[in-house]
């Protein structure tokens, strides 16, 4: 069965760390881009960052940009995402999802995490 | 960074079409093909519907197609079902940032 699992959600205060993990199977791990999507309680969904298949390529939004990091563990078919400095606005639902022909067609079930004192 | 541009509702009656927009600009929509829509149900994760502006991913119904015209991609739901009850999102490739965005989202109401 083809499934992502993401895990590591959690509470963090403001300024925090805090790493989530996605758990590929079911697919050609090693041969996909890979990405974070987020969404905050009630709005849209938003782009965060993109690896590609070997880790040696990364891509990120604007607003992450030196305090989020994309890696990828292709020997134990898994995705992180390492987020430090958190703020309130990083409070979201965080989505893995493959990247393939530019556009998102397997997505995790998302994993919850809140930025707050 | 700013979002496409979708309405914030759309509604039909059971057997129906209704159609979403997505409006961008000549860096994104207008300017590549590489536009996806995404089906969403609450606390669901989302549903790849429409890929390239016209695809359809096995399985997805032929009711749900996908064009573009300019900058303005849309997503059409012919023959409206209960099912279809949910909110959309499109997305697009935007060369201006080299990053991907995702439009503001359309809650579909099937009365």
């Amino acid at each position: 069965e083809v499934q992502l699992v993401e895990s590591g959600g959690g509470l963090v205060q403001p300024g925090g760390s805090l790493r989530l993990s996605c758990a590929a199977s079911g697919f050609s791990f090693s041969n996909s881009w890979m990405t974070w999507v987020r969404q905050a309680p009630g709005k849209g969904l938003e782009w965060v960052a993109n690896i590609n298949q070997d880790g040696s390529a990364e891509y990120y939004v604007d607003f992450v940009k030196g305090r989020f990091t994309i890696f990828r563990d292709n020997g134990k078919n898994s995705l992180f995402l390492q987020m430090n400095s958190l703020r309130a606005e990083d409070t979201a639902v965080y989505y893995c999802a493959r990247h393939v022909d530019w556009t998102y067609d397997i997505w995790g079930q998302g994993t919850m995490v809140i930025v707050s004192s | 960074q700013s979002a496409l541009t979708q309405p914030a509702s759309v509604s039909g009656s059971p057997g129906q079409a209704i159609t979403i927009s997505c409006t961008g600009t000549s860096s994104d929509v207008g300017g590549y093909n590489h536009v996806s829509w995404y089906q969403q149900y609450p606390d669901k994760a989302p549903k790849l519907m429409i890929y390239e502006v016209s695809n359809r991913p096995s399985g997805v119904s032929n009711r749900f197609s996908g064009s573009k015209s300019g900058n303005t991609a849309s997503l059409t739901i012919s023959g409206l079902q209960a099912e279809d009850e949910a909110d959309y999102y499109c997305s697009s490739y935007r060369s201006s940032t080299i990053s991907y965005v995702f439009g503001t989202g359309t809650k579909v109401t099937v009365l």
